[in-house]
Parts: C-alpha cells; sequence; structure tokens
C-alpha cells in the first residue's frame, strides 16, 4: 500500500464517451502527477499540480482534462479519446517537487475503442 | 535518443543469480531514482541517490556522477524480484523526472 489509490483500475470507453480518472492520497504531499505509460515507451509527464495550482502541461491534447479540487484529490477528465491514447495511466504524488521520492498509484489500465 | 538509457532491455535469471542493471544519463542531474513496477502495473520507489551506494536488503544501488552512470544490484535473486526496474533523473535545470524505457528482469526457480 503506497497511499495513493485510483479508481477506476479498469475503463473501457468508446470514442465519443465522457470518463474521469480519480486519484487520492493521505500522505500530506503538496505535488501530484498524471503520467501515461504506453508499452515498450518511458513514462510520459501529462500534468503537474503543486499546492492545487497547474504548474506542468506538457502539451497534452485537449481531450484530457485535470483537475485538483484539494491537495489530496487529482482528476483526469476524458473526453472524445482516440485508440491511441490506450494506455496506463498513473497518478503520483510528492512531498513538494518532483525530483523528490514519488509515490505512485496503482494505474487506470484504459482502453479505447 | 532518450536521455536516459537503460541495460538490458529484458534480462532472464535463475534464481540465486547475481543482478545487474545499467542506466546511464546524459544531462546534469540532482538525483537518480530507482523504481520497481510489478506486472499489476503499481510502481515503487526503491531508491533515491545522488552520490557515493545506497543499499536496502538485498539491493544495492550506485551511482557515478562524473560517468553519468548508475548501476541497480540484486544480490541472491528471487522470483519474487521480476519485474521491469525504471531508473529515472531528475535534472538540475527543471523540476521534472526523466524516465528510462526500464529493464524487464525474469527470475526463474
Amino acid at each position: 500500500e503506497t497511499g495513493v489509490t485510483q479508481t477506476p483500475r479498469h475503463l473501457v470507453m468508446g470514442m465519443t464517451n465522457k470518463k474521469s480518472l480519480k486519484c487520492e492520497q493521505h500522505l500530506g504531499h503538496n505535488a501530484m502527477y498524471w503520467y501515461k505509460q504506453s508499452a515498450k515507451k518511458p513514462l510520459e509527464l501529462m500534468f503537474v499540480y503543486s499546492l492545487e495550482e497547474r504548474v506542468e502541461n506538457n502539451s497534452v491534447p485537449s481531450r484530457f482534462s485535470p483537475e485538483c479540487p484539494n491537495s489530496s484529490h487529482l482528476f483526469l477528465h476524458l473526453h472524445t479519446l482516440q485508440p491511441e491514447d490506450s494506455a496506463l495511466y498513473l497518478c503520483a504524488s510528492s512531498l513538494d517537487r518532483a525530483t523528490d521520492t514519488q509515490y505512485f498509484g496503482p494505474g487506470t489500465r484504459l482502453t479505447v475503442l | 535518443k532518450n536521455e536516459v538509457e537503460q541495460s538490458p532491455q529484458n534480462l532472464t535469471a535463475q534464481e540465486g543469480e547475481f543482478i545487474t542493471i545499467n542506466c546511464s544519463y546524459s544531462v546534469g542531474i540532482s538525483a537518480l531514482h530507482w523504481l520497481q513496477q510489478h506486472p499489476g502495473g503499481g510502481i515503487v520507489s526503491l531508491f533515491m541517490l545522488s552520490s557515493g551506494k545506497k543499499k536496502h536488503g538485498r539491493l544495492i544501488a550506485t551511482i557515478n556522477i562524473q560517468e553519468k552512470h548508475s548501476s541497480l544490484h540484486i544480490t541472491a535473486s528471487h522470483p519474487r524480484d521480476s519485474a521491469v526496474y525504471i531508473c529515472a533523473v531528475g535534472p538540475y535545470n527543471t523540476d521534472k523526472l526523466i524516465f528510462g524505457t526500464g529493464t524487464r528482469l525474469q527470475v526463474f526457480p
């Protein structure tokens, strides 16, 4: 148990659906992250939130929309996704900086049909 | 070319063998991380180091800052060590991690 939870663990959606991924941490961390992990590629940073403010957006398509209502919760809203968006989406948190030890959630395995 | 390169990409071993996984990087860094990812997907941080050597149980991580190289060693490997091991670096000039593609380790009984 790393202290970071993600729901759902698996998600299958059509290209016209709207869904949301949820991440929760109760480690007292100030920074939270969304990563995308595709087969045979390094982890790709998507979004960074520090003290509930977005500080990094790595040129992610607008069909991915993050939300951080408080320091313990992070959402990733999905709409009109493409099949190439199928991947493992990982949430992580760290005390303050990305270079601090990051604690990862178990991930959401997303399949877009 | 990725700024973080790991070798080998895949590794198989017999239980009890000594394992070495290598990581080379091309940027100046403030710290290097070794992470473990089991088949279920979750990632666990094993080490964060900026110099020298760290040991935790059967795992040893070393780093040579001048050579921009780190190694992760597993002594007396066990099937439960089967996982993907990921190296990540924190460059001086940015506040984000750059990840390698990982080394897939399988340890057979």
